[in-house]
C-alpha cells in the first residue's frame, strides 16, 4: 500500500461542474496536508494547505480533511478549462522534511 | 532571481559520465529538497538539507550526493549515472521543515 493514495484519473468535467479529488493517507502522524496543481511540462505550484479537520474555502477551491478517516479532498467549483492539470497530495508530519506525494490525479475540464 | 531556479534545463548524459544539477533559492529558506519525478511513481525525496552545513537522506539516496555550503545553494550529483536516473529532477524549499515547499522549474535528464 502506498502511503498517499490517489486515482490517478483521468477525470474530466464539464465546464462549470465541480471537481472532486482524493487522497488517502497512511501515516496516521500526519499533520499537513498540502494540494499542489502541476501543468504538463511544469513544475508543481502549491494551491491550497490544510492542517485543522474540517473545510478551508479559497477562492474556487475548498480543501477537506478528516483524519480519523485519513481522507483529504480538494474541490474546485466552477471548474474552468485552466485548471486541466495534475493535482498532487502531499502530507506530512510537523516539523519533518520527509514530505510523501501522491502520482497525482489527472483533470480534464472540457469547454 | 526571484524563487528558485535550477540548471541545466535539460540533458543528456552518458551511462557513467559525472553531472551536478544546480538549484539556488533567493528566499532565505532554511530548508531544501531535492525530488526525482517519474510517471506512475509521483515524486520521491533523493536528499534533504534542514539548514547549511546538514544535509540527509531521503528514500532513494542511492547514487546521488549533494552539499549544502550555503543558505541558498544545492547541488545535486550523479557520481556516475545510470540510465535507471533518467528523471526529472525537482529542486524545492520551505521556510522551515514541515512547511509548504516551493518548487524549482525541474531539469529533465536522459541518462543513455
Amino acid at each position: 500500500q502506498k502511503e498517499v493514495e490517489q486515482n490517478s484519473g483521468p477525470l474530466s468535467v464539464p465546464e462549470g461542474a465541480i471537481a472532486s479529488l482524493n487522497c488517502t493517507y497512511s501515516d496516521r502522524g500526519s499533520q499537513s496536508f498540502f494540494w499542489y496543481r502541476q501543468y504538463s511540462g511544469k513544475s508543481p505550484e502549491l494551491i491550497m494547505s490544510i492542517y485543522s479537520n474540517g473545510d478551508k474555502e479559497d477562492g474556487r477551491f475548498t480543501a477537506q480533511l478528516n483524519k480519523a478517516s485519513q481522507y483529504v479532498s480538494l474541490l474546485i467549483r466552477d471548474s474552468q478549462p485552466s485548471d486541466s492539470a495534475t493535482y498532487l497530495c502531499a502530507v506530512s508530519r510537523m516539523n519533518n522534511n520527509d514530505m510523501r506525494f501522491g502520482a497525482g490525479t489527472r483533470l480534464t475540464v472540457k469547454p | 532571481i526571484a524563487g528558485i531556479t535550477q540548471a541545466p534545463t535539460s540533458q543528456i548524459l552518458a551511462a557513467g559520465r559525472r553531472m551536478t544539477l544546480r538549484c539556488t533559492q533567493d528566499m532565505r529558506h532554511n530548508a531544501m529538497y531535492w525530488y526525482r519525478q517519474d510517471l506512475g511513481l509521483g515524486l520521491r525525496l533523493i536528499h534533504y538539507s534542514n539548514t547549511a552545513g546538514t544535509t540527509g537522506k531521503g528514500e532513494v539516496p542511492d547514487g546521488y550526493s549533494v552539499s549544502r555550503a550555503n543558505t541558498d545553494d544545492f547541488p545535486l550529483t550523479l557520481a556516475s549515472a545510470v540510465p535507471s536516473q533518467t528523471s526529472v529532477y525537482l529542486c524545492a524549499s520551505s521556510d522551515q521543515v514541515g512547511e509548504t515547499q516551493y518548487f524549482g522549474p525541474g531539469t529533465r535528464l536522459l541518462v543513455l
